[in-house]
């Protein structure tokens, strides 16, 4: 049973600060990996997707990474804002159908 | 373009009551997926609809039910409520090119 882990559960820093948020999931075999932010009581909006094939995607000030073997991914935010307070959540997809979720790492940027 | 969007936004109902929750998605994606999320947690994989058809289906009940219509949107019902269902229910599309999940707001069912 794949089983996706994120560390840590919450996460203060002040603004401008470069920051890794970290993933780990437990069956190497997926068909891909998201990244998603949400916003209290709101939706989930997809960040970055890196297919199995893939080693990193980047958008704007976000790169995630991504390593099947050693079954670990990585989110790395730069030059952090207020506005990048969030809860991240990562997620694998065992097979091309149901995504299976970590628990969110809560990020606070502090001004 | 527009994303997936879900009805209602919110929604309280009564233990035992039963509910329906839609769903429409994204233009030219033919695959509906439903999840819950409880408070804190990270979300769960209900059920998968693609061609009017249940393909995978999480450790749910079966008081948890959904449809897919031929125009692609859906609709999740849950019957018998229970004070544990009282969650945020979001609804992913997708395509079979392997795009990834996009996720509509989500509604939110409070159960009394």
């Amino acid at each position: 049973k794949q089983e996706v882990t994120q560390i840590p559960a919450a996460l203060s820093v002040p603004e401008g600060e470069n920051l890794v948020l970290n993933c780990s999931f437990t069956d190497s075999a997926i068909y891909n990996l998201q990244w998603f932010r949400q916003d209290p009581g709101k939706g989930l909006t997809s960040l970055l997707l890196i297919q199995s094939s893939q080693r990193e995607q980047t958008s704007g000030r976000l790169n995630a990474s991504l390593d099947k073997s050693s079954g670990r991914s990585t989110l790395y935010i730069a030059a952090s804002q207020p506005g990048d307070s969030a809860t991240y959540l990562c997620a694998v997809t065992p097979g091309a159908q149901k995504l299976v979720f970590g628990q969110g790492t809560r990020l606070t940027i502090n001004p | 373009d527009a994303g997936v969007t879900q009805s209602p936004t919110h929604l309280i109902k009564t233990r035992g009551q039963q509910v329906t929750l839609r769903c429409s998605p994204k233009s030219g994606h033919d695959t509906v997926s439903w999840y819950q999320q409880a408070l804190g947690q990270g979300p769960q994989f209900i059920f998968q609809y693609y061609e009017e058809e249940e393909r995978q289906r999480g450790n749910f009940p079966d008081r948890f039910s959904g449809h897919q219509f031929p125009n692609y949107s859906s609709e999740l019902n849950v019957n018998a409520l229970l004070l544990g269902d009282s969650a945020l229910y979001l609804c992913a599309s997708s395509s079979g090119t392997g795009g990834g999940q996009y996720f509509g707001p989500g509604t939110r069912l409070t159960v009394t």
